[in-house]
């Protein structure tokens, strides 16, 4: 089955412990992003990545980093969580080209207290 | 970023259709308009999109004025699994991303 698949979908942490949130897809895709859900706020693109070793910031990526080593996966890192960060998070890929939509995870919920 | 402009919630009834409507006045020419779906507890589900074009598919229709100011997401007969949030966005091309307004919620009843 086509997906996005997405590890773990809970987890609650303590400030300062660095922790990692993976993602990969099974579709080839090359576009991949992280983007977060906060209630008032809506989905904001944390980062994305065009391709392989390609990334690039979105509109929310202080406090958080990506790598892009291989095609399938996305790994969102968070190297000293804080409070503010306690939200939920959803990685997306898609093909190249105008004539695809974006597949979504099913999400990762993440507090830190 | 220019947020697209939906209505917050809409109710509408099993079996009959259903109009959602979209502004996007600030779209430029090259952006796509892209259509969402959200149900409880899940992630966001691709509806459909276009350019200018209207276009259907399987889940929807979407009307784009010619003007591409606004659009409309068309759900021919709606069904109790069609209630969710739905979201208009358009995708900036140089990141590829989604621009995600605050959605319309979607209530049908039986």
């Amino acid at each position: 089955e086509a997906q996005v698949t997405q590890n773990p979908r809970y987890l609650i942490t303590v400030t300062g412990k660095k922790l990692t949130v993976t993602c990969s897809q099974n579709m080839n895709h090359e576009y991949m992003s992280w983007y977060r859900q906060d209630p008032g706020l809506g989905l904001r693109q944390i980062y994305y990545s065009m391709n392989v070793e390609v990334t690039d910031k979105g509109d929310v990526p202080e406090g958080y980093k990506v790598s892009r080593k291989e095609k399938r996966n996305f790994p969102l890192i968070l190297e000293s969580p804080s409070p503010n960060q306690t939200s939920l998070y959803f990685c997306a890929s898609r093909p190249t080209g105008p004539g695809y939509g974006y597949t979504f995870g099913s999400g990762t919920r993440l507090t830190v207290v | 970023d220019a947020k697209t402009t939906q209505p917050n919630s809409m109710e509408s009834n099993e079996e009959e259709p259903v109009h959602l409507p979209c502004n996007h006045s600030t779209i430029s020419g090259t952006d796509y308009i892209h259509w969402y779906r959200q149900l409880p507890s899940q992630g966001p589900e691709y509806v459909i999109h276009g350019l200018t074009s209207n276009v259907n598919n399987r889940m929807a229709s979407l009307a784009i004025a010619e003007d591409r100011k606004s659009s409309t997401l068309i759900l021919h007969r709606a069904t109790l699994r069609d209630a969710a949030v739905y979201y208009c966005t358009r995708i900036i091309q140089g990141a590829q991303k989604l621009v995600f307004g605050q959605g319309t919620r979607l209530t049908i009843n039986p």
